[in-house]
């Protein structure tokens, strides 16, 4: 199926424990972002990245870790869950305006 | 520092009555506005945009109006109808970062319309 799609739905873990959040596209599109969504705040970016092999941080980068290998996948790794980092997670990607997102990660660290 | 603002966080409106969200921006060089719609656990789903040349645009009973000098965009909805009930997200691009995709959302407000 075309489109772009995230892994798990929902994911309960515990603090300290490395997570791995997972997103797919299937359009091969350049641009690739992470977001997550809190009540107060809307969306705020984590990383994005430009290409395969190229990112950057957003506005909340700290406690997470993403690579871009191939064109397709962003993974968003938590190295360290703590529980400021329950959220629910959005991936997006765009060839240049007009996101299409995923989704959704709702992620509860305990 | 919230560069795009959605100072209410809530709406209620009547069905086939016109429903308008706004959003404030603080950053200058934004020069592309958007909306986006979300439910329920979904994603948000992309509605409607306004480049900073227009001042308004149209997409059926959706309409985005831009105010520049007041950094100011609202979106209207008419008739509002009840499958409408969901967040709207308010986002903001400036093309000359060197990263045109690059989005900064606002907070959201739930619209929820009645019958």
């Amino acid at each position: 199926d075309a489109g772009i799609t995230q892994s798990p739905r929902y994911k309960i873990t515990e603090t300290g424990r490395q997570v791995t959040l997972m997103c797919h596209q299937t359009w091969s599109h350049s641009y690739m972002f992470w977001y997550r969504q809190d009540l107060g705040h809307g969306l705020r970016l984590i990383y994005y990245s430009a290409a395969a092999d190229i990112t950057d941080k957003g506005e909340v980068p700290d406690g997470y870790v993403v690579s871009r290998s191939k064109t397709e996948n962003f993974p968003l790794t938590l190295e360290s869950a703590t529980r400021s980092q329950t959220s629910v997670y959005f991936c997006a990607s765009t060839d240049y305006y007009g996101y299409t997102f995923g989704s959704g990660t709702r992620l509860t660290v305990v | 520092d919230q560069q795009v603002k959605q100072n209410s966080p809530s709406l209620s409106v009547q069905e086939g009555r016109i429903s308008i969200l706004n959003c404030d921006y603080t950053n200058s060089m934004f020069d592309y506005f958007l909306w986006y719609k979300k439910y329920p656990a979904e994603g948000p789903t992309f509605l409607i945009s306004i480049s900073s040349i227009k001042d308004k645009n149209e997409d059926g009973r959706f309409t985005v109006f831009l105010n520049k000098s007041a950094k100011h965009l609202s979106l209207h909805i008419v008739p509002s109808q009840p499958g409408d009930s969901a967040v709207y997200f308010c986002a903001a691009s400036a093309s000359t970062t060197g990263t045109a995709s690059k989005l900064t959302f606002g907070t959201g407000t739930r619209l929820q319309v009645t019958l």
